[in-house]
């Protein structure tokens, strides 16, 4: 079975821009969580998506965003870049949103905004 | 709300010596316990969770929690490390009421040396 994949895997982007990155879930996985992991703040809850719905989000400002497809890939938004928003973007998937399914993660997409 | 607290951000052992990496938490409701590694340049993998019943946990690869209620603690022990063991490792809580939302701690650099 393939893994959770994350699309690009490096990107590189300028204060101002917007950015768009992609997870694809494990196939039959209906739960995308996204996490910001910075060395300074650590691994942060950005969002969690079932089924098209938004189930919970973190305390990110309105420039981050996300959506989920029928086919549960998911999206995540970034405008108006800034400087600290460098950082590993990692997505997880799971079967169930309950809590207590296994999160299985993606490699991450690395993230630098000059 | 909820915290996590690994008390050590580098843990510096020799080859076959026994680890224990600490890791605290609070809540005002029950929850549910994770330990994930971090190897370099790769998602987060689940090592092993506590969700009910015996608080002793085990992983496929000799690793152990023992989840302590009255203490907070949701310690991970290793009683021999190899080489391969050189990792981050974090620790993470969620309630079951907010999804698939985790908490992580700031990560343990669990350094195996020779």
């Amino acid at each position: 079975k393939a893994g959770v994949t994350q699309t690009p895997r490096y990107l590189i982007k300028t204060r101002g821009q917007q950015v768009t990155l992609s997870c694809s879930p494990i196939s039959g996985h209906r739960s995308v969580s996204w996490y910001q992991q910075t060395p300074g703040q650590g691994l942060q809850f950005l969002f969690e998506y079932f089924s098209e719905t938004q189930r919970n989000k973190g305390n990110f400002p309105g420039r981050f965003s996300g959506r989920q497809f029928s086919n549960s890939r998911s999206e995540m938004n970034v405008s108006t870049l800034e400087l600290g928003d460098s950082a590993l973007y990692l997505c997880a998937s799971s079967r169930l949103a309950g809590g207590t399914d296994t999160q299985y993660f993606g490699p991450g997409t690395r993230l630098t905004v000059l | 709300a909820q915290s996590v607290t690994q008390l050590d951000s580098q843990v510096p052992v020799f080859e076959e010596a026994p680890v224990e990496l600490r890791c605290n938490y609070s809540s005002s409701v029950s929850v549910y316990l994770f330990w994930y590694v971090q190897y370099p340049n790769q998602g987060l993998q689940l090592l092993l969770k506590y969700l009910s019943g015996s608080t002793l946990v085990e992983s496929i690869n000799g690793f152990e929690a023992e989840f302590n209620k009255s203490q907070t603690s949701f310690h991970l022990r290793k009683p021999s490390v190899h080489i391969s063991d050189t990792a981050e490792y974090f620790c993470a809580v969620s309630d079951g009421n907010a999804g698939n939302m985790l908490t992580f701690g700031g990560g343990t650099r669990l350094m195996v040396k020779p």
